[in-house]
């Protein structure tokens, strides 16, 4: 059973309009939420991170959000650039005493910039 | 020069065969994983290991082994490859510093791409 979930397997936006990908999770022991984006031909690339004591946190252009009691987080990037269009993954984990046990990723959402 | 770097880029190999995948990375850091791609599936993880002494299964860990020759070297084997396995493969690697930022952000090679016919 998928334990974080992106919905969306495509976005499309218009250039300098705001970018909102969306992900959900279930497993209530996550405390730890992060976004990759993904070039083709590329590994992922880390792109901003959230602790689950935290409702926002932002860097630059991009800001994610989290709501914990509707366990959902989402990715805002305003405004959106050309450079933007990749495949975005969120990822989630959880602290089990002997450290981060490796990352729970969504399925990733795509997301076109359109000129 | 990269990071984390995998080899072979691209491999194709047929059903039965023993195949390797390496990874290095020059970031210092203790913590490395094994990851794959399918299409629609997100990335899985296969293994992980804190330290040379200390491998770990991760969610999909059938029909692969691992070996850590070093902090630096996290290869990556199947010992009789099935068609399944035809898959994007990364290596990742992360701090294990006092931060809990560094242990999460993980750093990934390009990727190796295989084809088991």
């Amino acid at each position: 059973d998928q334990q974080v979930k992106q919905n969306s397997p495509s976005l499309s936006v218009q250039e300098g309009r705001i970018s909102i990908l969306n992900c959900d999770y279930t497993n209530s022991m996550f405390d730890y939420f992060l976004w990759y984006k993904k070039y083709p031909a590329e590994g992922p690339t880390f792109l901003i991170s959230i602790s689950s004591i935290k409702d926002k946190n932002e860097d630059g252009r991009f800001t994610v959000f989290l709501n914990k009691s509707a366990k959902h987080l989402s990715l805002h990037i305003v405004p959106s650039q050309p450079g933007d269009s990749a495949v975005y993954f969120c990822a989630a984990s959880f602290y089990s005493g002997g450290g981060a046990d490796g990352l729970t990723f969504g399925k990733g959402t795509h997301l076109i910039i359109q000129p | 020069d990269a990071d984390v770097t995998q080899t072979p880029r691209n491999r194709i190999t047929k059903t039965g065969k023993r195949i390797m995948l390496e990874c290095s990375q020059t970031k210092g850091h203790d913590r490395m994983y094994w990851y794959r791609q399918d299409p629609g599936l997100g990335l899985r993880l296969i293994y992980y290991s804190f330290d040379v002494k200390d491998i770990n299964k991760g969610e999909i860990s059938d029909g692969y082994s691992v070996s850590r020759q070093a902090q630096a070297k996290f290869s990556l084997s199947l010992e009789s490859a099935i068609p399944n396995q035809t898959a994007l493969y990364f290596c990742a690697t992360s701090d294990s510093g006092p931060l809990r930022t560094g242990w999460d952000e993980q750093f990934f090679g390009p990727g190796t791409r295989l084809t088991v016919l």
